[in-house]
């Protein structure tokens, strides 16, 4: 199985500030990569498709990028709705695998 | 509006089996692979299985292979997960999740899943 590892694993941040999260995958998965947010109680909302394709009704200020093993998401000016969890996953292979989440917080 | 909804989640006991269902509205079910993911408690999520449009191909994760099933009722726009065997590292939040557009030659994206329902295996 590709392993996906994302960093940091718990990351204190403010309103208004720029933040990036790192995922790292365990060979090369070309650029077949998604981004969720997830809140407590809630399933998983997509952000991100194809390493940098913004969903639908995403706010512009998350972007993707990245290609191969190293991934990143990236939030231009953090909202108080952003504080919640995020997940990557590969899906260059059928077992398609995440990342272990990455918690958002207020500092 | 696209809508998943499961159920059928609840407390069993080592060995026992439980049905998850998943009820979608809002889409042309019939037109979407489904898939169902868990999430153990403090733990990331976990593709467990999933299943194309007419139901003739079926994928597992290895350690639910033989004893779990899933299957899909297009015609109550339903999708469903028997769970057979359980065990402990069973318990988890089960979630349902469309399929994206934008797919690999042999995987996909999520982009509409449920809030799931949560599985519970103890004695």
């Amino acid at each position: 199985d590709i392993q996906m590892t994302q960093s940091p694993s718990t990351l204190s941040a403010s309103v208004g500030d720029r933040v990036t999260i790192t995922c790292r995958a365990s060979q090369s998965i070309s650029s077949w990569l998604a981004w969720y947010q997830q809140k407590p109680g809630k399933g998983p909302k997509l952000l991100i498709y194809k390493a940098s394709g913004l969903e639908s009704g995403v706010p512009s200020r998350f972007s993707g990028s990245g290609s191969g093993t190293e991934f990143t998401l990236t939030i231009s000016s953090l909202q108080p709705d952003d504080f919640a969890t995020y997940h990557c996953q590969q899906y260059k292979s059928y077992s398609r695998t995440f990342g272990q989440g990455t918690k958002l917080e207020i500092k | 509006e696209v809508q998943l909804v499961e159920s059928g989640g609840g407390l069993v006991q080592p060995g026992g089996s439980l049905r998850l269902s998943c009820a979608a509205s809002g889409f042309t079910f019939r037109s979407y692979w489904m898939t169902w993911v868990r999430q153990a408690p403090g733990k990331g999520l976990e593709w467990v299985a999933n299943i194309n449009q007419d139901g003739s191909e079926k994928y597992y994760e290895d350690s639910v292979k033989g004893r779990f099933t899933i299957s899909r009722d297009n015609a109550k726009n339903s999708l469903y997960l028997q769970l057979n065997s359980l065990r402990a590292e069973d318990t988890a939040v089960y979630s349902c999740a469309r399929d994206g557009y934008y797919c690999s030659d042999t995987s996909c994206y999520f982009d509409y899943w449920g809030q799931g329902t949560l599985v519970t295996v103890s004695s």
